[in-house]
C-alpha cells in the first residue's frame, strides 16, 4: 500500500510558466515532508522541506504548501526554467512510515519544462 | 572528493556470484542508509546505519547483506541474487536520526542475470 503518492507521472510547462507538482499521503503520522529533485545518471537531491506545523515554505523560486486536513502537498516552482527539467520526488517523514528514520517516498513526477 | 560516492557504478552480475557495493560519505555525518528503486516503483528503504550500527532493517531478504565499519563507509554484500533484484540502489547520508534531509550518492545500477 502506497503511503505517498504521485498521480502525475508527467508534466509538461512552458518555459517562464508555473509548475505544480503535487502529492497526497495517507499516513497521519508524517509529520516532515521534502521534495528531491533527480537528473538522470545522478542521486536525488534536496530541494526543500516543511514541517507539519507549517503550511507553507518558500525558497527563492520554490514553494511547498502543505494541507494537513486534506493530506496533500505541493510543489510551485515560478518561473520555470529548462535546467528545472528533472523527476521531482515526494517524500515524507515521521513515526510509522518508511521506519523510524528513513523515508517514504513517491514515485516521482517527470518534470518538462518546454522552451 | 565531496558528497557521498557510491562504486561501482554498474554491476552486472549471474545469480550465483558474489559481489559488494561500496558508499564513501565526505560529509562527516553519523546516519547511513540505503535504499532500492525499482522500475516504476518509489525508492524503498532498506537499511539504516546510525553510528555504524543497524538501526532498521525493512524485511530485506538475506541475501543482501549490509556492513558499516565506520561511520563514512556503508558497504552492500551481494549473494544468490534474483533477476528481480535488478534495480538502481541508492546510497544517502544525513547528520543525524532521525535523516530528515538526506544526501544521496549516483546510485549502483545493478542487473542480475
Amino acid at each position: 500500500d502506497q503511503q505517498v503518492k504521485q498521480n502525475s507521472p508527467s508534466l509538461s510547462v512552458q518555459e517562464g510558466r508555473i509548475s505544480i507538482l503535487n502529492c497526497d499521503y495517507t499516513n497521519s503520522m508524517f509529520d516532515y515532508f521534502l521534495w528531491y529533485k533527480k537528473y538522470p545518471a545522478e542521486g536525488p537531491t534536496f530541494l526543500i522541506s516543511i514541517s507539519s506545523i507549517k503550511d507553507k515554505n518558500e525558497d527563492g523560486r520554490f514553494t511547498v504548501f502543505l494541507n494537513k486536513s486534506a493530506k496533500h502537498l505541493s510543489l510551485h516552482i515560478v518561473p520555470s526554467q529548462p535546467g528545472d527539467s528533472a523527476v521531482y520526488f515526494c517524500a515524507a517523514s515521521g513515526k510509522g512510515g518508511g521506519g523510524a528514520d528513513g523515508l517514504t517516498f513517491g514515485k516521482g513526477t517527470h518534470l518538462i519544462i518546454q522552451p | 572528493e565531496t558528497g557521498v560516492t557510491q562504486t561501482p557504478r554498474h554491476l552486472v552480475m549471474g545469480m550465483t556470484n558474489k559481489k559488494s557495493l561500496k558508499c564513501e560519505q565526505h560529509l562527516g555525518h553519523n546516519a547511513m542508509y540505503w535504499y532500492k528503486q525499482s522500475a516504476k516503483k518509489p525508492l524503498e528503504l532498506m537499511f539504516v546505519y546510525s553510528l555504524e550500527e543497524r538501526v532498521e532493517n525493512n524485511s530485506v531478504p538475506s541475501r543482501f547483506s549490509p556492513e558499516c565499519p565506520n561511520s563514512s563507509h556503508l558497504f552492500l554484500h551481494l549473494h544468490t541474487l534474483q533477476p528481480e533484484d535488478s534495480a538502481l540502489y541508492l546510497c544517502a547520508s544525513s547528520p543525524v536520526l532521525p535523516g530528515r534531509e538526506q544526501y544521496f550518492g549516483p546510485g549502483t545500477r545493478l542487473t542480475v542475470t
